[in-house]
């Protein structure tokens, strides 16, 4: 139980054009997933906190415009990188924490498999 | 400020040969401390969610302790397919945000 999958798990795309990302709970509901970054030989970078049905709550330094996240349903996040130049090259891994009474944990993070952005 | 340092940084053990990790931390508030395994290129994967002192969790050839300050992860007889990097992070108990410890990067070797 607590499967979290993510796609693409790779993509490469040219500078300036936008990249979409999704986030699932395969077998539980999330009212709450989260969007991390890494950087190589690095820990995870909390980018934003996503709500179902409400607006994601960044993180200081972290550009709303240029990360849209969008949290339509209790098993679907998505990420977006818009305008992606090659600083954006990255490992994005998303997180879900599943509502109470689903027989996990509920203050436990899923990891998704996390989805390895290369911008040409 | 809250705080989680994982030492050591890297470990290389013999199969067979076990050890421990640590993870120290520093929150004004805990919730929960966590561990996670991750493999190269993949996300982490839960292993342990420990939320008071004294307690213990067990899954195989790892056992995870906690203490007021501290968090141990304790592997016996490790094998190589343990290699990997193991995160440590804290959740503070007003927040959402798990607070990660930068990892200790095990190898075990044949």
């Amino acid at each position: 139980g607590a499967v979290v999958s993510q796609h693409p798990s790779w993509v490469i795309c040219k500078s300036g054009t936008s990249v979409k990302i999704e986030c699932r709970s395969l077998d539980f509901q999330a009212t709450t997933m989260f969007w991390y970054r890494q950087f190589p030989k690095q820990s995870l970078m909390l980018m934003a906190t996503s709500n179902e049905g409400s607006k994601a709550t960044y993180e200081q330094g972290v550009e709303k415009d240029k990360f849209l996240i969008n949290h339509a349903s209790l098993t679907l996040s998505t990420l977006t990188v818009t305008s992606a130049h090659p600083e954006d090259s990255s490992f994005y891994i998303c997180s879900a924490r599943g509502d109470p009474g689903q027989g996990i944990g509920t203050d436990t993070q899923y990891f998704g498999p996390g989805t390895r952005l290369t911008v040409l | 400020e809250d705080q989680v340092t994982q030492s050591p940084e890297a470990l290389r053990l013999q199969e067979g040969e076990s050890s421990s990790l640590n993870c120290s931390y520093t929150v004004s508030g805990l919730r929960g401390l966590f561990w996670y395994r991750q493999d190269p290129g993949k996300g982490p994967e839960f292993l342990f969610t420990l939320y008071s002192a004294g307690e213990e969790k067990e899954k195989e050839r790892l056992k995870a302790t906690l203490t007021k300050k501290e968090s141990f992860l304790h592997i016996t007889a490790p094998k190589p397919e343990d290699s990997a990097t193991y995160l440590c992070a804290v959740l503070h108990y007003n927040t959402d945000k798990l607070i990660f410890g930068t990892g200790t990067r095990l190898q075990v070797f044949p």
